[in-house]
C-alpha cells in the first residue's frame, strides 16, 4: 500500500497568513494527488486534483504542485472559511489512501 | 448539479450487519465509479473500496475483504454498502462519493454515521 505523510498534523495561524501543507508518498504517484478541505460536520470537498488543478468555484488562493512523491497544498491570505481540515489523497493504485490530515486552527 | 443522498443514521448491535445507500442523481450514474469511505469520529479517511456501476465489478480494500459488499441498481441509481460482523471500531461515518475520470473524489454523499453498540 502507498503511505501517505503529511505535514504538519495541526497549524495555528491567523486571518491573512500563508499556509503550506506538505504530502510525501512512499512511492511515485505521478500527479494522482488531490487535495480536500472539510470543516466539522460536513463531507470533504475537492480542492485541487492531479496536483496542481484547482477545481471550478474553488477560489483562486488555493494552489497545489508537485509530481512524483512530494507535494505541497498553499493557501494564501488565509480567509476565516479557510479554518478546517485537509486531506491528500493518492489514487495511483489501489487501495487508496489519505494523509493524516491537517487541521487549521486560529491563533 | 451532482448530487449524491445517503440514507439516515443507524444503530447497530456488535455482531450485526448495516447497509447504507447512495441515491445519485444529476449525472449518468453507470459512467462513474462509486467509492466508499469512513471516517470514526475525530479521525482521519479510510478508503473501503469501489464498484463499477456499469457492470458491478468491485474492489475491497484487504482490510474489509469478507466483510464488505458493494452493490447497486441501475434502475433507481443506487449505490449500496453492507458491512458484517460489525464491531465498535465500525462507528464511524460512512461516505460515498464519486470518482471523476482523473481519479479524484468530485462529488460526496452527505455521510451516514452508524453506531455499533450494545
Amino acid at each position: 500500500d502507498i503511505q501517505m505523510t503529511q505535514s504538519p498534523s495541526s497549524l495555528s495561524v491567523s486571518v491573512g497568513d500563508r499556509v503550506t501543507i506538505t504530502c510525501r508518498a512512499s512511492q511515485t504517484i505521478s500527479t494522482y494527488l488531490h487535495w480536500y478541505q472539510q470543516r466539522p460536520g460536513t463531507a470533504p470537498k475537492l480542492l485541487i486534483y492531479t496536483a496542481s488543478n484547482l477545481k471550478r468555484g474553488v477560489p483562486s488562493r488555493f494552489s497545489g504542485s508537485g509530481s512524483g512523491t512530494d507535494f505541497t497544498l498553499t493557501i494564501t491570505s488565509l480567509q476565516p472559511e479557510d479554518f478546517a481540515t485537509y486531506y491528500c489523497h493518492q489514487s495511483y493504485s489501489t487501495p487508496f489512501t489519505f494523509g493524516q490530515g491537517t487541521r487549521l486552527e486560529i491563533k | 448539479q451532482v448530487q449524491l443522498v445517503q440514507s439516515g443514521a443507524e444503530v447497530r448491535k456488535p455482531g450485526a450487519s448495516v447497509k447504507v445507500s447512495c441515491k445519485a442523481s444529476g449525472y449518468t450514474f453507470t459512467a462513474y465509479f462509486m467509492h466508499w469511505v469512513r471516517q470514526a469520529p475525530g479521525q482521519g479517511l479510510e478508503w473501503m473500496g469501489r464498484i463499477s456501476p456499469n457492470t458491478g465489478g468491485t474492489t475491497y480494500a484487504q482490510k474489509f475483504q469478507g466483510r464488505v459488499t458493494m452493490t447497486r441498481d441501475t434502475s433507481i441509481t443506487t449505490a449500496y454498502m453492507e458491512l458484517t460482523r460489525l464491531g465498535p471500531d465500525d462507528t464511524a461515518f460512512y461516505y460515498c462519493a464519486r470518482v471523476d475520470s482523473d481519479l479524484s473524489f468530485d462529488s460526496w454523499g452527505q455521510g451516514t454515521l452508524v453506531t455499533v453498540s450494545s
